[in-house]
C-alpha cells in the first residue's frame, strides 16, 4: 500500500477485555515496530520485528502484552484484560534498512481507551 | 542509547526562520542524529537525518558542530502549518529502540 494502516483507528473497552490492534506496513519492509503514546508525551517502545520473529520484547510493559507478525508483513498487537492505564495511542512504524539510521514509515495510530 | 534534551516549546510568527537545539552529550561514533514531526492525532514523519556538518533537504536544514555533541533543526520561512511536535533522536543502526523524548511543541502564530 501507499502507507502504514492501522485498524481500527479508534477502540473503546471495557476493563477486563481483550483488544486486538492491527498494523498493516509498507509492501516490502522487513522492519516493524509498535510504540505508544500517551497524551502530551513522547512515543514509548514496545516491541520490534525483523521479519516475523521479535528479537526484542523488552519493552513490552507487562504479560498482558503480546504482537505477533504473520509473514512477514501484517501484525497484530494483543492486550488482554486491559486497565485503564492502557489507555493511550498505539502507532506502528515500518522501515526498510538503510544506511544510518532506518527511516520510520509510521501509521496513524490506534486510539485506545479503557472505561 | 543516547538521550536527548530538548525544550519543551517554542513559539515563533510565520515568516520567520525556526531554529530547535537538540543536546546529545553522550553521542557514540556510529550514531545518526534524526528529527521527526508530528502533527495532532498522527504518526510521526521523518524530517531530517544527518551525522556530521550541515544536511538540507526541502523542508529543513540540519547543523551539527565537530563534537557532534548537539545538533540544531533550522526550519526556513515557517507557516501556521508547521506547528507541530519535533523530535529528536540519536542512535545507530543496530538501535531500533531509539529513545524519544517529549520533543519540542512549535507554535506558529500569524
Amino acid at each position: 500500500g501507499a502507507g502504514v494502516s492501522q485498524s481500527p483507528s479508534n477502540k473503546v473497552t471495557e476493563k477486563g477485555k481483550d483488544v486486538e490492534l492491527r498494523c498493516d506496513p509498507i509492501s516490502g519492509h522487513t522492519a516493524l515496530y509498535w510504540y505508544r503514546q500517551s497524551l502530551g508525551q513522547g512515543l514509548e517502545f514496545l516491541i520490534y520485528f525483523q521479519g516475523n520473529s521479535a528479537p526484542d520484547k523488552s519493552g513490552l510493559p507487562s504479560d498482558r502484552f503480546s504482537a505477533e507478525r504473520t509473514g512477514g508483513s501484517v501484525s497484530t498487537l494483543t492486550i488482554q484484560r486491559t486497565q485503564q492505564e492502557d489507555s493511550a495511542v498505539y502507532l506502528c512504524a515500518s522501515s526498510q534498512p538503510t544506511a544510518g539510521v532506518d527511516t520510520q514509515y509510521f501509521g496513524p495510530g490506534t486510539r485506545l481507551t479503557v472505561l | 542509547l543516547a538521550k536527548t534534551t530538548q525544550p519543551i516549546s517554542m513559539d515563533s510568527y510565520e515568516g520567520q526562520e525556526v531554529n530547535i537545539t537538540c543536546s546529545h552529550n553522550n553521542i557514540a561514533t556510529n550514531d545518526y542524529i534524526t528529527w521527526y514531526q508530528q502533527f495532532p492525532s498522527q504518526g510521526p514523519r521523518f524530517i531530517i537525518q544527518g551525522y556530521k556538518t550541515k544536511v538540507t533537504n526541502e523542508v529543513a536544514s540540519l547543523f551539527i558542530p565537530a563534537d557532534r555533541k548537539s545538533s540544531t533543526l533550522s526550519l526556513p520561512r515557517v507557516s501556521l502549518s508547521d506547528t507541530a511536535v519535533y523530535y529528536c533522536l540519536v542512535g545507530d543502526d543496530s538501535n531500533y529502540q531509539l529513545i524519544w523524548g517529549a520533543g519540542t511543541k512549535l507554535i506558529i502564530k500569524p
